[in-house]
This record gives structure tokens, sequence and C-alpha cells, in this order.
């Protein structure tokens, strides 16, 4: 099993561009989340789905994010247009019910 | 709504020294499971343990161990005999549980441990 696969590891982009951060979740796993890591808010939870649906949303900082699930083996989160605030890592992880979470290793994003 | 706190934000010990990390948590509903993940200098969440709220047993994994008490609503994580690879972030969280899919996972904000040889 090769994990919870997130690409790219590492973006380095400009305030204003577009990025797109990606997730392919453990085969099977029906539930997918993502999370943002700073050193000011720690680990928060940005939106999840279950079964391609997203749950809750509420996490989601503003209109320039936006998130989707569109099969069982792929989801996306789009910052547009990213600004300095948005450099954090962030995190995709998957889950069975159960639950049992499983993390990729993050893609480290830096706005400058 | 729910919560976890993390009261300790770091905490230095010499190796082989034992430590405790705490974890105290707030929950609404009946049913619920605990989690503690570490995160290395490396930046990976490695997954330690699962606790579900009808199980108050404690828990030990090797130099690990783990004592959960639902009277005071904490669940708390004890190292013994530290090694300096035991340095890293320490996640205490909590995930509602749901009859027919997988709720969110809320973390605290972590306990940054560092074991000095």
């Amino acid at each position: 099993d090769a994990g919870v696969i997130q690409s790219p590891r590492h973006e380095v982009t400009e305030m204003g561009q577009e990025v797109t951060l990606r997730c392919k979740p453990i085969s099977g796993h029906n539930s997918l989340f993502w999370y943002r890591q700073t050193m000011m808010r720690g680990l928060e939870l940005l939106i999840y789905f279950n079964n391609n649906v997203p749950i809750d949303d509420s996490g989601m900082p503003e209109d320039r994010f936006s998130a989707k699930m569109p099969n069982a083996s792929f989801s996306t989160l789009k910052i547009q247009p990213s600004e300095p605030r948005d450099s954090a890592v962030y995190f995709c992880a998957s889950s069975p019910e159960g639950p049992g979470y499983t993390f990729g290793s993050g893609t480290r994003l830096t706005v400058v | 709504a729910q919560k976890v706190t993390q009261a300790q934000t770091e905490i230095s010990v010499v190796e082989k020294e034992d430590v405790t990390l705490d974890c105290v948590y707030e929950t609404r509903d009946t049913t619920y499971y605990l989690f503690w993940y570490k995160q290395p200098p490396s930046g990976e969440l490695v997954f330690l343990i699962r606790r579900n709220s009808f199980d108050e047993q404690n828990e030990i994994s090797g130099r690990y161990s783990w004592n959960f008490q639902k009277s005071t609503s904490s669940f708390n994580f004890t190292i013994t005999a530290s090694q300096v690879v035991d340095s890293a972030v320490y996640f205490c969280a909590l995930s509602e549980a749901r009859s027919s899919n997988t709720g969110k996972l809320i973390f605290g904000q972590g306990t940054t441990l560092q074991v000095k040889p």
C-alpha cells in the first residue's frame, strides 16, 4: 500500500498565482480530509469528504479556497489567487470507516 | 463543541528520563475516538494509537503507554526511558463517531518534546 500520496511536496509561487494541491487517498478509504498547519494556528481542518461528497467546509478560510473530489481516488485543493498568508504545510488524510486516519507527507506551500 | 487541550507547549528532558504528555478533551458525544500522533522533525504525521470511548483500559506498547480516564476527560501519554529519537511534536486528537461515515479529527496544539543526550 503506497499510503496517501500528495503532490507536489514543495511549492513556491508568487502572490496572485493559482495554486493546486493534489491528493490520492488510500484505495478503499471513503473519507478524505484536508488540513493546514501553521505555527500560529496549529493543525486546522479545512474540509472533509465522505464518499466524494463534501460534508463540512466550515474551515475553508475564504472564497479563494476551493476543494473538489471528482472520484474516490483523487482530490484537489485550489487557492486562487494565492496570498503570502496562505504559506503553510497542507496535509491530506484519508480514513476508512472505523476510523483510522492516515496522513500524506504534506505539501509545503510558500507564497512570495 | 469538541476541543482538545495540550497545556504543555514544550517539554525538555534528559535521555532515560520518563516523561508524560497531558491531553484533556471536551465533547458532548458519548461515543468518540482519541488519538495520538507524532510529528518528527521530518514533518510527517505518524499514527501512534487510537482508543474508543468505551475502552478505558490503559495500553502499553514498548516504552509507550497511555492512560485514558473518562472521569477527568484525559488521555495522557507516557514515554518511559526517553531517547533522543523521541524528540518530536506530539499531537492528541479527538474524533466524533458517526454511524454511517467517518467524523472529523480535531487536534490539540501539540507538545514539543526535546530529549537531550
